[in-house]
């Protein structure tokens, strides 16, 4: 499995403010994928956003946008505008190299709470 | 549309028991995938099925798990002669088909929580 580190286990944001979760991963493999998934309170994994390997651009998917250096081994999620609603733990994962990129390996998760 | 729903939502069980848990994924959803979340860390894959074959059980920790997709929808995760350690979130996941180099972005059920006592 590949190694994924994240090593904030919780964060506090004010409303309306932007945050930012480290992620770092490990891999001698050029090809994978970087996901970021939302999980609250209630325990379902929502996916957030995606980064390739090869993408020569930050993904972003609305608030969220990937920081991806690629270099660093580095892939933090940037949440900008925090709302009440983004209070959840937030998971960092890669895909494992081809043709096993089916499979995703997870870090430990950021507990993001988000102050009005 | 529907997600991908699981059942039950809570399991409580005693040690030595057999217990099944059920997902049912996302309608059209070819692939289908289990994890299993213990407390504080991320999820861990178990399995992965491409329509009605496990295409990779590499996950499972031994041979007290066993999960079945007989007709390439709902899905079966199957523990025998459970322990306390057992106990977890079990995630299952569906997407639309997997092909290699392509982004199939997973989507996650609810979980069921597990205990062992």
């Amino acid at each position: 499995a590949q190694k994924i580190t994240q090593t904030q286990p919780g964060m506090f944001v004010q409303e309306k403010e932007a945050v930012t979760l480290d992620c770092t991963y490990d891999t001698s493999d050029p090809s994978y994928g970087l996901f970021w998934y939302k999980q609250p309170s209630s325990g379902e994994m929502i996916f957030l956003i995606y980064q390739g390997s090869y993408d020569q651009q930050n993904a972003t998917e609305g608030r969220y946008s990937l920081n991806f250096q690629k270099a660093r081994k580095s892939a933090n999620l940037v949440i900008s505008a925090s709302q009440l609603g983004d209070s959840a733990m937030y998971f960092c994962a890669m895909s494992d190299p081809p043709p096993g990129d089916y499979k995703l390996s997870f870090g430990a998760g950021t507990t993001v709470t988000v102050r009005a | 549309g529907a997600g991908v729903s699981q059942t039950p939502s809570n399991k409580v069980t005693e040690k030595g028991k057999y217990v099944e848990l059920r997902c049912d994924p996302i309608s059209g959803h070819t692939a289908l995938y289990w994890y299993r979340q213990s407390l504080g860390q991320g999820p861990e894959f178990l399995i992965y099925f491409q329509g009605t074959g496990a295409a990779d059980d590499s996950g499972l920790p031994n041979d007290r798990f066993f999960a079945v997709r007989p007709e390439g929808s709902v899905s079966t995760l199957k523990i025998q002669r459970t322990e306390r350690g057992d106990s977890a979130v079990y995630l299952c996941a569906s997407s639309l088909s997997f092909s290699g180099g392509t982004v199939d972005t997973q989507y996650f059920g609810p979980g069921t929580r597990l205990t062992v006592l």
